[in-house]
C-alpha cells in the first residue's frame, strides 16, 4: 500500500531564512507520480509541483525547489529567503499511476510552516 | 473560468439530519472524487468516480454516499451525519483518470456536526 509521510508537523522560522520540508513515501509501483500543495490560512489547496518517477532531475521555480531522491524514496521541498506569504500548511502527495482507484492521492498528514516577520 | 465549486462553504448542522454537499466542475472532467482533511491525517478519499454513473469506495467511505448521473456534478451525501464526520470537505477532479493527471480541487465545505 502507498504511504506518505511527513515527520516534521510544524516549523517556525524568521523571515529570510530557508526552510525545508521533508516528505518520505512508500510505494510498490515503478511508475507513480509526486505532488506539493500549498494550504495557506484560507483553506483552499494551491498546487505546487508534480513529478513523475522517472523524472529525478530537481527544480527550482522562484524561491521554491524540490529535491527528488528515488533511492532515499523522498522528495523534499525547500523555500529560500522565507516570507510571511509563505505561512501555510504543505501536503505531499503520492498518485500511483495504474491504480484501479485512477487518480487518487495519498497525502501526509501536512506541515505547518509559520514565518515569523 | 475553470473551476470546481463546492456548496454550501460551511455547514452546521445536527446529528442524524440528512445533508447533501454539491459539487460542479465546469472543464468536462472525467474523474472526480472527493475526499476529507483532519488534522495531522492529511486528506483521505471518501469515494471517487471514473465517469457517469461510475463510483467506487475509497479509503474511508462509511457514513457517506455519492451519486454521478451527470458528468459535471458529483454530490456527497450524508444520510444520517455523526459527529466523526465532522471535517474539512474537498471536491476534486481530474481530465483522466490515470495517476499523471493534475487533480483541480474545490474551495473546500467546512462541516460541523453537533
Amino acid at each position: 500500500a502507498q504511504k506518505v509521510t511527513q515527520a516534521q508537523t510544524e516549523i517556525s522560522v524568521v523571515e529570510k531564512e530557508d526552510v525545508t520540508l521533508d516528505c518520505v513515501y512508500e510505494t510498490r509501483d515503478t511508475t507513480y507520480y509526486l505532488f506539493w500543495y500549498k494550504q495557506p490560512p484560507s483553506g483552499e489547496l494551491v498546487f505546487l509541483i508534480r513529478r513523475n518517477s522517472f523524472d529525478e532531475q530537481n527544480e527550482i521555480s522562484g524561491r521554491y525547489s524540490w529535491n527528488f531522491q528515488k533511492s532515499t524514496s523522498s522528495f523534499n521541498f525547500t523555500i529560500t529567503a522565507s516570507q510571511v506569504v509563505d505561512s501555510a500548511v504543505y501536503f505531499c502527495a503520492l498518485s500511483e499511476a495504474y491504480k484501479a482507484a485512477g487518480n487518487k492521492l495519498t497525502f501526509g498528514g501536512g506541515t505547518r510552516v509559520l514565518v515569523k516577520p | 473560468e475553470a473551476q470546481v465549486t463546492q456548496n454550501p462553504r460551511y455547514l452546521i448542522t445536527v446529528t442524524g439530519k440528512k445533508l447533501t454537499v454539491t459539487c460542479s466542475q465546469n472543464m468536462n472532467h472525467e474523474y472526480m472524487s472527493w475526499y476529507r482533511q483532519d488534522p495531522g491525517l492529511g486528506l483521505r478519499q471518501i469515494y471517487y468516480s471514473m465517469n457517469v454513473e461510475v463510483t467506487d469506495k475509497g479509503d474511508v467511505p462509511e457514513g457517506y454516499k455519492v451519486s454521478r448521473k451527470e458528468k459535471r456534478n458529483f454530490p456527497l451525501i450524508l444520510e444520517s451525519p455523526s459527529p466523526n464526520q465532522t471535517s474539512l470537505y474537498f471536491c476534486a477532479s481530474s481530465l483522466r483518470p490515470g495517476g499523471g493527471y493534475e487533480q483541480y480541487f474545490g474551495p473546500g465545505t467546512r462541516l460541523t456536526v453537533t
